[in-house]
């Protein structure tokens, strides 16, 4: 069964500070997506990146990183520099099959608190 | 870029009656769209997945007889929670398929409130 596992519930740093939000996935596919949401108080989720299992290159864009291990079955977000408006709760999801867009298992986020 | 649109943002109801939200996709046809539930600061647990034309699929544990789902367009898809309760209580996020080039595509989310 797939499962995806943000061990952190709540993070808080101080501006400027890098941050790193750990995910851990399990999946029986070979082939299989992952993402990252964004949602800030306002609830809306605001799409960050997708990966397929295919390609365990890193991707960096701005002040956002990510590191996809699949020998360790993670794929970890890391903001750097991190501001104020950063404050929102993160989840990382898990999509079987091909597509990339079939049903999404979420993982519980991790609320992170950036204090001016 | 695509934009998915849901109808209302906000809804309060009296325990009893029936609420029905929209996700519309403004710019690409859906053949396929999902429905979650979040429950407040917890995750998003998806409730059904909603093809054009079929019946929705439901996930266990959700009463398909009280969360009604209509896909019968490929830009609309609704849910109806029927004889909401407090418990219902809840922000329901929908997201969809582009049938073209197969990328997914949130919601903004409505939030209910059932008094």
């Amino acid at each position: 069964a797939q499962k995806v596992t943000q061990a952190q519930t709540e993070i808080s740093v101080v501006e400027k500070e890098d941050v790193t939000l750990d995910c851990v996935y399990e999946t029986r596919d070979t082939t299989y997506y992952l993402f990252w949401y964004k949602q800030p108080p306002s609830g809306e989720l605001v799409f960050l990146i997708r990966r397929n299992s295919f390609d365990e290159q890193n991707e960096i864009s701005g002040r956002y990183s990510w590191n996809f291990q699949k020998s360790t079955s993670s794929f970890n977000f890391t903001i750097t520099a991190s501001q104020v408006v950063d404050s929102a709760v993160y989840f990382c999801a898990l999509s079987e099959g091909g597509g990339g867009s079939e049903k999404l298992v979420f993982g519980k986020g991790t609320k992170l608190t950036v204090n001016p | 870029g695509a934009v998915v649109s849901q109808h209302p943002s906000r809804v309060i109801c009296k325990s009893g009656t029936s609420v029905k939200i929209e996700c519309r996709s403004l710019d690409f046809q859906a053949t396929t769209m999902f429905w979650y539930r979040q429950f407040p600061k917890q995750s998003l647990m998806l409730m059904a997945t909603s093809n054009e034309g079929s019946k929705a699929t439901y996930e266990q544990g959700v009463e398909k007889d009280k969360f009604l789902i209509n896909h019968a367009s490929l830009t609309l898809s609704t849910l109806t929670v029927t004889s909401a309760h407090p418990e219902d209580s809840s922000f329901y996020i929908c997201s969809a398929r582009d049938g073209g080039s197969g990328e997914l595509f949130f919601g903004e989310g409505s939030r209910l409130t059932v008094l």
